[in-house]
């Protein structure tokens, strides 16, 4: 039973490329949160998706950065022109949505923008 | 605005004794609390939940303690174990599904 999984696990971007992170659940999860953790930091919350649904992106940067989980395919953190400041490790987890069930992380993916 | 709040940045034990992990919460509406466990360049790990209606759970070596009243919560490790040194994050869940972290205590058990 695969957890989340998500790609790529390392990200080298330089300053105004673009980034694309992909998130896929696990089996049987339709809930998606994408955290992001920088150097020194606890985990800061940035988007709850459900299938084709954001349901939060108060945690969200206003802009540069967007998110999706369509019905079909992985969820996916976009963030535009990146700057040095988006040096980050982003972690995506996953829940069915029952009741009082918990968060199941990937592995992240660091990001570095030179 | 750190709703989740882990004061202790690091704790260090001997193997053997016990691990006490503190966390403290603003937001009487949480009602689902949990412990993560993250090893350097891997995701947390879910630990353990409580959920509101309870004051204790007890998982094997680990058990979480809840104090409503005061808005705090704790993770006893007993025996400590090498293998326990890690970065652990409380969270709490609010109404809206959402989660919050708090910033993570890193454990250092010595042999």
């Amino acid at each position: 039973n695969a957890g989340v999984m998500q790609n790529p696990r390392h990200l080298v971007r330089r300053r105004g490329q673009e980034a694309r992170l992909r998130c896929s659940p696990m089996k049987g999860h339709s809930h998606v949160y994408w955290y992001r953790q920088l150097p020194e930091e606890g985990l800061k919350f940035m988007v709850y998706l459900q299938k084709e649904n954001i349901i939060d992106e108060s945690g969200m940067p206003k802009e540069r950065f967007s998110a999706e989980f369509p019905k079909e395919g992985p969820s996916i953190l976009r963030i535009q022109q990146v700057v040095r400041g988006d040096s980050a490790a982003y972690f995506c987890a996953s829940s069915p949505g029952a009741y009082n069930s918990p968060l199941h992380f990937g592995n992240g993916t660091r990001l570095t923008v030179t | 605005d750190q709703q989740v709040k882990q004061n202790s940045p690091s704790l260090s034990v001997q193997e053997g004794r016990i691990s006490i992990l503190n966390c403290d919460y603003t937001n009487s509406m949480f009602d689902y609390f949990l412990w993560y466990k993250k090893y350097p360049a891997e995701g947390p790990t879910f630990l353990i939940s409580i959920s509101s209606i309870k004051d204790k759970n007890e998982d094997g070596r680990f058990t979480v303690f809840l104090n409503k009243s005061a808005k705090h919560l704790s993770l006893h490790i007993v025996p400590s174990q090498p293998g326990d040194s890690a970065v652990y994050f409380c969270a709490a869940k609010g109404t809206g599904n959402q989660f919050y972290f708090g910033t993570g205590t890193s454990l250092t058990v010595i042999p």
